[in-house]
């Protein structure tokens, strides 16, 4: 039973760069999501999928680019890395519905030097 | 849009002390309620939920109970142990515009718990 799982765990990066953060769930669950956690701010949405194909915008997606060709897989791309992006970043999926509850994978501290 | 308001933190109880974290919301419609627990270097998972008004969730000796007339939903324990010490976060979920639906999370609570 792999779940939810996401790498790398640690990324230093720096300024200007691209990265990607990749999240892959073995259940088939249909939505998932991409958080970031910082202090003072709990956590944050980015984007989430509703299917393979459909993404949506969250609470703060500017900087960051979103794919999901495959129902699996949700990797997050960071375009040209900023020092404001340092955070912790979460992949959650879910089966849908409101009552559902969200499985989150172990997070990638992300550092932007 | 919809938002949580949770009681700031750090909150430091000693062991077998009583707890309540404080959450509210605003919202339309008739969102679910949750509360999530992260402990140190983990992700988030599931600690209780309630769908609809006047249910209580419950789950390893925590509660909170769905108010829908005070768009409340406090956390407690009757009891705290040291293995309790983590952040939690109250979350409602709730259908966005497009009809898909989204959670949202109130910033977290860190306790710690002291022998």
């Amino acid at each position: 039973d792999a779940g939810i799982t996401q790498s790398p765990r640690y990324k230093i990066t720096e300024t200007g760069r691209q990265v990607t953060l990749m999240c892959h769930q073995t259940w088939s669950h249909s939505y998932m999501f991409w958080y970031r956690q910082d202090l003072g701010h709990g956590l944050r949405l980015i984007y989430y999928s509703a299917a393979a194909d459909i993404t949506d915008k969250g609470e703060v997606p500017d900087g960051y680019v979103v794919s999901r060709s495959k129902t699996e897989n949700f990797p997050l791309t960071l375009e040209s890395a900023t020092r404001s992006q340092t955070s912790v970043y979460f992949c959650a999926s879910s089966t849908g519905g409101t009552n559902e509850k969200l499985f989150f994978g172990s997070g990638t501290q992300l550092s932007v030097l | 849009g919809d938002s949580v308001t949770q009681m700031e933190g750090p909150v430091t109880l000693s062991e077998e002390a009583f707890l309540t974290i404080n959450c509210t919301y605003t919202a339309t419609g008739y969102p679910s309620l949750f509360w999530y627990v992260q402990y140190p270097g983990e992700g988030l998972q599931l600690l209780l939920k309630a769908t609809k008004a006047d249910d209580k969730g419950s789950n390893k000796g925590f509660e909170a109970t769905y108010r829908k007339e005070t768009t409340s939903f406090h956390l407690e324990k009757g009891s705290v142990q040291v293995s309790d010490s983590a952040v939690y976060f109250c979350a409602l979920s709730g259908y966005s515009g497009a009809g898909s639906y989204q959670l949202t999370f109130g910033k977290g609570t860190k306790l710690s718990v002291i022998p």
